[in-house]
């Protein structure tokens, strides 16, 4: 079936520092990729989403980056502060097909030390 | 504004025991719903969802069922609850002029011993 793989499971920052989330999706049809954030016994929180006929996508210290070639896309978070640790999940969604069924990645759980 | 409720917040079930969880949204009308379940450190896994009333479809076989009998109101059932039926279980809504944006709400954690 449609996966989407996301990569690494666990990163660890210090503050200051920029992190990277990764994620690789296998269907074709996808064109719609959202990134939740989701602290500690709460719910995911969309923060930032890319559609396919964009390339990149910014909003303060957060970007995304897609590349529709090689399936993949990334979430980018500079100067990095404490607050930002959460666990970050990606997801795939075929939107024109009505349902808008997202196909999450199995999460990233980001970590920064202050 | 949009606002979605869920309740209840946590719950405890002996396994065997039914299930049901509400989720209801305010602000809106004809939204997408969904329901999902987060086993304890994992991710989000698809369960149900539905574009209108009565209509439901499933992602996952399992002894789960959903509902909606009405436009803003979802339902998720067991009749028989199973150990592995614990997790947080999240409802999420999308509506236009974005229906692909889909919004959480705040969650029912189910622990069935």
């Amino acid at each position: 079936g449609e996966n989407v793989e996301q990569h690494p499971s666990t990163l660890s920052v210090q503050e200051g520092d920029s992190a990277v989330i990764k994620c690789t999706y296998s269907d074709s049809a996808s064109n719609y990729f959202p990134w939740y954030k989701q602290e500690l016994g709460k719910r995911p929180q969309l923060i930032i989403d890319i559609r396919s006929n964009v390339g990149e996508k910014k909003d303060q210290r957060i970007a995304v980056t897609l590349n529709k070639t090689a399936k993949h896309f990334s979430l980018h978070i500079t100067e990095t502060q404490p607050e930002d640790s959460a666990v970050y999940f990606c997801a795939a969604s075929p939107i024109t097909s009505g349902t808008y069924k997202y196909i999450f990645g199995t999460g990233t759980r980001l970590k920064v030390l202050a | 504004s949009q606002t979605i409720h869920q309740w209840p917040a946590t719950l405890v079930q002996p396994v065997g025991s039914p299930l049901s969880l509400e989720c209801t949204v305010e602000g809106t009308s004809n939204p997408n719903l969904y329901w999902y379940r987060q086993a304890a450190g994992r991710g989000l896994q698809l369960l149900f969802y539905s574009v209108g009333i009565g209509q439901i479809s499933s992602e996952v076989p399992q002894n789960l069922s959903a509902s909606r009998p009405q436009d803003r109101q979802f339902i998720l059932s067991s009749k028989k609850l199973l150990l592995s039926d614990s997790g947080f279980y999240l409802c999420a809504w999308s509506t236009g002029p974005r229906p692909y944006e889909q919004y959480f709400g705040p969650g029912t954690r189910l622990t069935v011993t």
